[in-house]
């Protein structure tokens, strides 16, 4: 089955105890993404992927880094991690760069950090 | 720059009434759009999206949408709603011009459907 898969689904950490998020698709696809959704403010960027061993940040990357040493998978990691991180994460990803690709996602991660 | 307005962030229909829920967008240029719909606990999924063509989107589920340029909307509308349409809905945008990585979000809209 053609899916983004993330894990953990939950996780409860607390302050400045180092985490990674795990994302992976079994599509090909070339571009893959990060996002926080926190109530109200919707769906914000966090870092993308066009390629292997390319990332860049998007909206709202700090205190976050990613890495993409394989096409399929692209984890995020926090360092130190702080409340204001608690939030819900998606991974994404698309075939490929055009604009019009349409993105998956996969099913989340609530973090929730103490 | 993009930016997407969803207006109500919550919406409540009773089952059978019409669905409307509304987006609309700033772009210095026709851009794309999309729906997504993300039921409780789970992902975003794409119900519609347009790009090219025929302004009325036809997608998933009985949903679709109209681009309006001159309204600069995409409203999305089902006209009889069931209870399994109870989710968050988000409105999405990218600029045909700037690249891959330019989808923006609105803030969403919580549909309740009243039995």
């Amino acid at each position: 089955e053609a899916q983004v898969t993330q894990n953990p689904r939950y996780l409860i950490t607390v302050t400045g105890k180092k985490l990674t998020v795990t994302c992976s698709q079994n599509m090909n696809h070339e571009y893959m993404s990060w996002y926080r959704q926190d109530p109200g403010l919707g769906l914000r960027q966090i870092y993308y992927s066009m390629n292997v061993e390319v990332t860049d940040k998007g909206d709202v990357p700090e205190g976050y880094k990613v890495s993409r040493k394989e096409k399929r998978n692209f984890p995020l990691i926090l360092e130190s991690p702080s409340p204001n991180q608690t939030s819900l994460y998606f991974c994404a990803s698309k075939p490929g760069l055009a604009s019009a690709d349409t993105q998956y996602f996969g099913p989340g991660t609530r973090l929730t950090v103490l | 720059a993009q930016s997407v307005t969803q207006l109500g962030s919550h919406v409540s229909v009773s089952e059978g009434a019409l669905v409307l829920l509304r987006c609309n967008y700033s772009s210095s240029v026709p851009p794309y759009l999309f729906w997504y719909v993300q039921y409780p606990n789970q992902g975003l999924q794409l119900l519609l999206k347009y790009t090219t063509g025929a302004t009325l989107v036809k997608g998933i589920n009985g949903f679709e949408a109209e681009f309006k340029k001159s309204e600069t909307s995409f409203h999305l509308t089902k006209p009889s709603a069931h209870m399994s349409d109870a989710a968050e809905y988000f409105c999405a945008v990218s600029d045909p011009q700037t690249g891959a990585n330019n989808l923006f979000f609105g803030t969403g809209t919580r549909l309740t459907v009243i039995p």
